[in-house]
């Protein structure tokens, strides 16, 4: 199974308020990523876990908070939303290695109003 | 930084057309960089379409191919016979070695195959 499972699909919050945002997969890999997609911007990576080490991309370092209970899950929460943040957020994960996939899960679309 | 420049869509073609998507790339703080081509059907996740990590060669999957040129820094993806199941978009992206081999991705192209 090759799936990277993401929860919920949709999710619409109110401006200063918390979001948390659930990415789980089964094929033990050890690094799972969080990347957000606005509309005609590229894919762009927000944090990712290289086994219980997390790594903050540094333009989005206060903005972001991530964690990783065990190797299957994964969560991404935004302390208080603003409008900037209504975007696709997409998980994914892969074994270590140079050239290594990344599997992408289907993403969830965050509005915030 | 690292960076991915492709093709701007959306990129029209008729069935058995052949179709070319640019990649250009700059791996700034990436000393062997590996390559990636990402493809996202309609209503579905992103997924892998084929990756290279050593220059000079050529990968192919379900009728494409791209070849990591150095010289150039590029990754042009070709098909010489679209199908209508090809519509998508399609993200070319840059990768590291290094542990946690983050991405860089090229901002998609879509690609639009009309019967």
């Amino acid at each position: 199974d090759t799936t990277v499972k993401q929860n919920p699909r949709y999710k619409l919050a109110r401006v200063g308020k918390p979001v948390n945002l659930i990415c789980s997969q089964t094929m033990n890999h050890d690094t799972m990523y969080w990347y957000q997609k606005k509309p005609n911007q590229a894919p762009k990576l927000l944090l990712f876990y290289y086994d219980k080490i997390l790594n903050r991309e540094a333009d989005t370092f206060e903005k972001f908070q991530s964690s990783r209970p065990n190797n299957s899950f994964c969560s991404l929460y935004i302390g208080s939303a603003g409008l900037e943040y209504s975007a696709m957020y997409l998980c994914a994960s892969s074994r270590d290695g140079g050239g290594s996939a990344q599997y992408f899960g289907p993403g969830t679309r965050l509005t915030v109003l | 930084g690292d960076s991915v420049t492709q093709t701007e869509g959306p990129v029209t073609v008729s069935e058995s057309e052949s179709l070319i998507i640019n990649c250009t790339y700059s791996a700034t703080s990436i000393a062997y960089p590996n390559l990636f081509w990402y493809v996202r059907y309609p209503g579905e996740g992103l997924q892998l379409l084929l990756k290279v990590i050593t220059a000079g060669q050529k990968g192919s999957s379900r009728g494409f191919e791209a070849t990591y040129n150095k010289e150039t820094t590029s990754f042009h993806l070709q098909k010489a016979s679209v199908q209508e199941s090809d519509s998508a978009v399609y993200y070319c992206a840059l990768g590291s070695n290094s542990a946690g081999n983050k991405l860089t991705f090229g901002i998609g192209t879509r690609v639009l195959v009309r019967p």
